[in-house]
């Protein structure tokens, strides 16, 4: 399995810009998670997905940030507009599930909001 | 609420120091614990898990990591650094039959030659 893969790896964007974050998780996992990273804050949950219906939202930021998943391999993350403080790594990860839910992490995408 | 806490934000070693980083996690129920680590410029890979029985775990690298449910802690060890293990480490716990896994907030180990 080529594991988790998001696109893209790097993404420069002037603010107010739309910016939509891509991940295939792997097949089989029915599990998708999208991460943010950042030195202040480091890794935080920002949404999760079980069987492609949103689990819990409550790391999202706020309405400027979306996510969806509209089937088992294909999920979006969604910032619109965009803002510098924005500027981070997002991750996507995926597993099975409980109760062996190691997570599967992809490389991330570095974004740049100037 | 479950909470991860790595007290050491920052550890600087010469190479074949022994290495200890802490781990506490707050719950007291049953939990899976996990170490990540990431290496400079790529995604977290997963060093070592805890589910159940023996509580000394060996992971990859020659790493190993402790249970202790009497003091919450699941602290990772390797007797003998290499520069190539510059790294920053990540502990997460899940409880038992929950979805998610709250990460620690990771220790930045540097190793130098």
């Amino acid at each position: 399995d080529a594991g988790v893969i998001q696109s893209p790896r790097h993404e420069v964007t002037e603010m107010g810009q739309e910016v939509t974050l891509r991940c295939k998780p792997i097949s089989g996992h029915d599990y998708l998670f999208w991460y943010r990273q950042t030195m202040m804050r480091g890794l935080e949950l920002l949404i999760y997905f079980n069987n492609n219906v949103p689990i819990d939202d409550s790391g999202m930021p706020e309405d400027r940030f979306s996510a969806k998943m509209p089937n088992a391999s294909f999920s979006t993350l969604k910032i619109q507009p965009s803002e510098p403080r924005d500027s981070a790594v997002y991750f996507c990860a995926s597993s099975l599930g409980p109760p062996l839910y190691e997570q599967y992490f992809g490389p991330g995408t570095r974004l740049t909001v100037t | 609420a479950q909470s991860v806490s790595q007290h050491n934000h920052h550890v600087i070693l010469s190479e074949a120091a022994s290495l200890e980083l802490g781990c506490n996690y707050s719950y007291g129920g049953t939990v899976n614990l996990f170490w990540y680590v990431q290496y400079p410029g790529q995604h977290l890979q997963l060093l070592l898990k805890y589910f159940s029985g023996d509580p000394l775990v060996k992971g990859i690298k020659g790493f190993e990591a402790e249970f202790i449910k009497s003091k919450f802690s699941f602290n990772l060890r390797k007797p003998s650094v290499q520069w190539s293990d510059t790294a920053e480490y990540f502990c997460a716990a899940g409880a038992y039959n929950t979805d998610k896994l709250i990460f620690g907030t990771g220790t930045r180990l540097q190793v130098f030659p």
